[in-house]
Formats: C-alpha cells, sequence, structure tokens
C-alpha cells in the first residue's frame, strides 16, 4: 500500500522552462514533506521542505507548494538547468517525534539544454 | 561537513552467505536508518535505531537485522543473503527531533547470485 505516491516515473524539460514534480499522498496524518534530489551512484540529498502548516515553501529556484485538501505536493524548478538531471523523491513524515519518513516511488527528471 | 559514508561501493555475494554492510556518520546523530532502493518502489526503510543498542523495524525487515554498538556506527546484516535481497542499499542519518532532514551515505549497490 503506497502512501506516498509519484505517478510520473519520467520527465523531459527544456533547459530554461519550468519542471513540475508531482506527489500524493493518502495519509492525512502526515504532517511535514520533504523532497530529495538522487544523482547516479549517490545518495540523496536534501533538497527543500514544508510543514503542513504552510502551503509553500521558496528556496532560490526551487519552490514547494501543499494542497492539503487535495493531499497533493508539487516541487517547481524555475528555471530548469542540465544539472537538475536527476531522481527526484518526495518523502512525508507523520509527527510521532521521531522521523520515519516514507518515500515515493521517484520521478527522473531530464532537462535538455 | 556532514558525513555518512558505507563499507562497500559495490558487493557481490552468493546465496545464503551471510552479508554484513556497514555504516557509519561522524555528526553524532542519534538517528540512523537503512533503506533498500528498488526501480518502481522508491525507497523503503527496512530498520532504524535512535539510540545505541535500540532499534526498531521499518517496513520491510523480513530477512534483515542490524547492530547498533556504536552511535556513530549502524550495521544491517543480511542472515542468508537471497536473491530478491539484490538492491541499492543506503544508510542515513539524523539528529534527534522530528524536523530534521536525513543525511545519507552513497548507498552499496549488492547483488546476489
Amino acid at each position: 500500500d503506497q502512501q506516498v505516491k509519484q505517478n510520473s516515473p519520467s520527465l523531459s524539460v527544456q533547459e530554461g522552462r519550468i519542471s513540475i514534480l508531482n506527489c500524493d499522498y493518502t495519509n492525512s496524518m502526515f504532517d511535514y514533506f520533504l523532497w530529495y534530489k538522487k544523482y547516479p551512484a549517490e545518495g540523496p540529498t536534501f533538497l527543500i521542505s514544508i510543514s503542513s502548516i504552510k502551503d509553500k515553501n521558496e528556496d532560490g529556484r526551487f519552490t514547494v507548494f501543499l494542497n492539503k485538501s487535495a493531499k497533493h505536493l508539487s516541487l517547481h524548478i524555475v528555471p530548469s538547468q542540465p544539472g537538475d538531471s536527476a531522481v527526484y523523491f518526495c518523502a512525508a513524515a507523520l509527527n510521532t517525534g521521531f522521523q520515519k519518513l516514507v518515500f515515493g516511488t521517484g520521478t527522473r527528471l531530464l532537462v535538455s539544454p | 561537513d556532514v558525513k555518512v559514508t558505507q563499507s562497500s561501493r559495490y558487493l557481490v555475494k552468493r546465496t545464503g552467505e551471510k552479508v554484513f554492510l556497514e555504516c557509519v556518520q561522524d555528526m553524532d546523530h542519534e538517528n540512523m536508518f537503512w533503506y533498500r532502493q528498488d526501480p518502481g518502489l522508491g525507497l523503503r526503510l527496512i530498520y532504524f535505531s535512535y539510540d545505541v543498542k535500540m532499534k526498531e523495524k521499518g517496513d520491510i525487515p523480513e530477512g534483515y537485522s542490524v547492530s547498533r554498538e556504536k552511535k556513530e556506527r549502524f550495521s544491517l546484516i543480511l542472515e542468508s543473503a537471497s536473491t530478491n535481497q539484490t538492491s541499492m542499499y543506503l544508510c542515513a542519518s539524523s539528529p534527534p527531533g522530528g524536523r530534521d532532514e536525513q543525511f545519507f551515505g552513497p548507498g552499496t549497490r549488492l547483488t546476489v547470485l
């Protein structure tokens, strides 16, 4: 039972355009969400996070949007760069006082020059 | 700089062998995690530990055990390796509390023949 879903396995975007990666979740008790980026042969690295009390968080070219009623979050990358090509995982956490993350299946982003 | 290291990048073992995967972090983090990453399934939590000698089962603990004798070291043990344990294994650590990112190691690609 996949509680966190990324329905698009891959996404191709041209350099300079916007990349939008989507993530849906089923458990309404999740209250903290994170995005990680993973390059081949490397471990995932943290990108950006958002608490359920917010609907938007921005960090440079990266913005995460949270729609709690739809149980949906998205990551916007503007402008996209070839170095952004990687697999992106969304993750969700419960407010249990302990950070046990539930990860999505990942979306492979390819940004072409 | 934050660092999580894993003992091997690539490992090939035979069915039935006992396999040890080692993870060391230098950040004095209380929490440590073991995940496996498989195509189409994302990252799935095997075991985690929030203190020395403490361990908790994750979502897929069957066929695995763990050991945490020192704060900086978290070992994953495959008691009797099977072909369905061929995967990428990722170790992570995080400070105490629930709102900090997890830091990942580079991963160990394990192949069981």
